[in-house]
């Protein structure tokens, strides 16, 4: 029973222009949420954060929203870059109690065309 | 600068054999995991560690088991390797709520 799903396998998009990667949740219980990148051969590094106390966290081109009520977080890259091509993963967690992984969904393939 | 390191980047093995994966990690953090990442499947928790010689079983701790004797460092042990083990395997750590640091990974081919 995956708790963490991201629908869309693969994602294109033009250089420039913005991309949305979207993911959802089952577990209402989830208050932690994380992006990460992943490069082929190399481990996932981490994006950016947010905490279910807010619905919107930037850093720099990077914005994550989430929507508590739908279950449902994004992250949009603005402008997006060739460079941001990879697979991206959402994570979800519990702030507090004693779970203490990050339940990770099954990625999304992101390509930025030149 | 944090660094989450694993002994190997690549590994060939053969059906059968006992394989240990290490991860060393220098930021004192008290939880450390094991994933594993196969192509549609996303990460999947193979076991973790919240303190020294304390573990529990994530999602799939089938055909594997885990060792911490010191803080910094977990072992990821393959009793009898065999072929579905094959995969791209990645050591975490993690203190609190805050984000968890990857290791680079270790490519297992079991052949």
């Amino acid at each position: 029973d995956q708790q963490v799903k991201q629908n869309s396998p693969s994602l294109s998009v033009q250089e420039g222009r913005i991309s949305i990667l979207n993911c959802d949740y089952t577990n209402s219980m989830f208050d932690y949420f994380l992006w990460y990148k992943k490069y082929p051969a190399e481990g996932p590094t981490f994006l950016i954060s947010i905490s279910s106390i807010k619905d919107k966290n930037e850093d720099g081109r990077f914005t994550v929203f989430l929507n508590k009520s739908a279950k449902h977080l994004s992250l949009h890259i603005v402008p997006s870059q060739p460079g941001d091509s990879a697979v991206y993963f959402c994570a979800a967690t519990f702030s507090s109690g004693s779970a203490r992984q990050l339940t990770f969904g099954s990625g999304t393939q992101l390509t930025v065309l030149p | 600068d944090v660094k989450v390191t694993q002994s190997s980047r690549y590994l060939v093995k053969r059906t059968g054999e006992k394989v240990f994966l290490e991860c060393v990690q220098d930021m004192d953090h008290e939880n450390m995991f094991w994933y594993r990442q196969d192509p549609g499947l996303g990460l999947r928790l193979i076991y973790f560690s919240y303190d020294v010689k304390m573990k529990e079983k994530g999602d799939i701790p089938e055909g594997y088991s885990v060792s911490r004797e010191k803080k910094e460092r977990f072992s990821l042990i393959l009793e009898s390797a065999s072929t579905n083990q094959t995969s791209m395997y990645l050591c975490a750590s993690r203190s609190g709520v805050s984000e968890a640091f990857f290791g680079q990974g270790t490519r297992l081919t079991v052949v």
